[in-house]
């Protein structure tokens, strides 16, 4: 099994420019998740898909827009990059239940802005 | 607005010593809380996690001690290996709620040989 599985792993954009990131997920999770990671900040979340067809804000969310596809894919698109949004990206999924909770993590994205 | 708050930033321990990491929360609604281990490059990787119903798990040299009246919890990483050095990330969540995971700032961990 693959996992999660984000594309691509690296990305140089320019200031205004945009970009779709994808993420899929071959473990038939419900939930799925975009987190930045910034250094000296952890990880904070951008949006979530709690079930196929939701999506809800999370701490950082200006500037970012989801698409939940189905249920194995989750993009986070980018409408017009700003130096800020330099970051690494990761998605995540979990089962959203009460009993299996583990999130499992992609490898990320780093995506540098200028 | 940070719900979990983590220390140190970063740590420096010998081979063999034992490594304590501390996390606080301020949601008391929170009832799931685990811990995120990552190497350079990766993604993050659950390492153990704990539920406020019991106040300590072990897995190895692993162990979470949770204090539900302090709203707080801790990693201790037991005989510490130059192989556990990585940052580590305290997380919490509201299960039923089906929030996603509120992660801390993360900690360094660097172990000499």
């Amino acid at each position: 099994n693959a996992g999660v599985t984000q594309t691509p792993k690296f990305q140089v954009l320019k200031t205004g420019q945009s970009m779709t990131l994808q993420c899929a997920q071959d473990m038939n999770h419900n939930s799925m998740y975009w987190y930045r990671q910034d250094p000296g900040m952890g990880l904070r979340l951008i949006y979530y898909s709690a079930s196929e067809g939701t999506t809800d804000k999370g701490e950082v969310p200006n500037g970012y827009n989801v698409s939940r596809l189905n249920k194995r894919e989750f993009s986070l698109r980018l409408e017009s990059a700003a130096p800020s949004q330099t970051s690494v990206y990761f998605c995540a999924s979990t089962w959203g239940g009460r009993l299996n909770t583990e999130a499992f993590f992609g490898q990320g994205t780093r995506l540098t802005v200028v | 607005q940070q719900q979990v708050k983590q220390s140190p930033q970063s740590l420096i321990v010998q081979k063999g010593g034992i490594s304590i990491i501390n996390c606080a929360y301020e949601n008391t609604a929170f009832d799931y809380f685990p811990w995120y281990q990552q190497f350079p490059g990766k993604g993050p990787a659950l390492l153990i996690a704990i539920r406020p119903d019991v106040s300590e798990k072990k897995e190895g040299r692993f162990t979470i001690s949770f204090n539900k009246s302090a709203k707080q919890f801790s990693l201790h990483i037991m005989d510490s290996q130059p192989g556990d050095s990585a940052t580590y990330f305290c997380a919490a969540r509201i299960i039923q709620a089906g929030t996603a995971l509120i992660f801390g700032k993360g900690t360094t961990l660097s172990v000499s040989s």
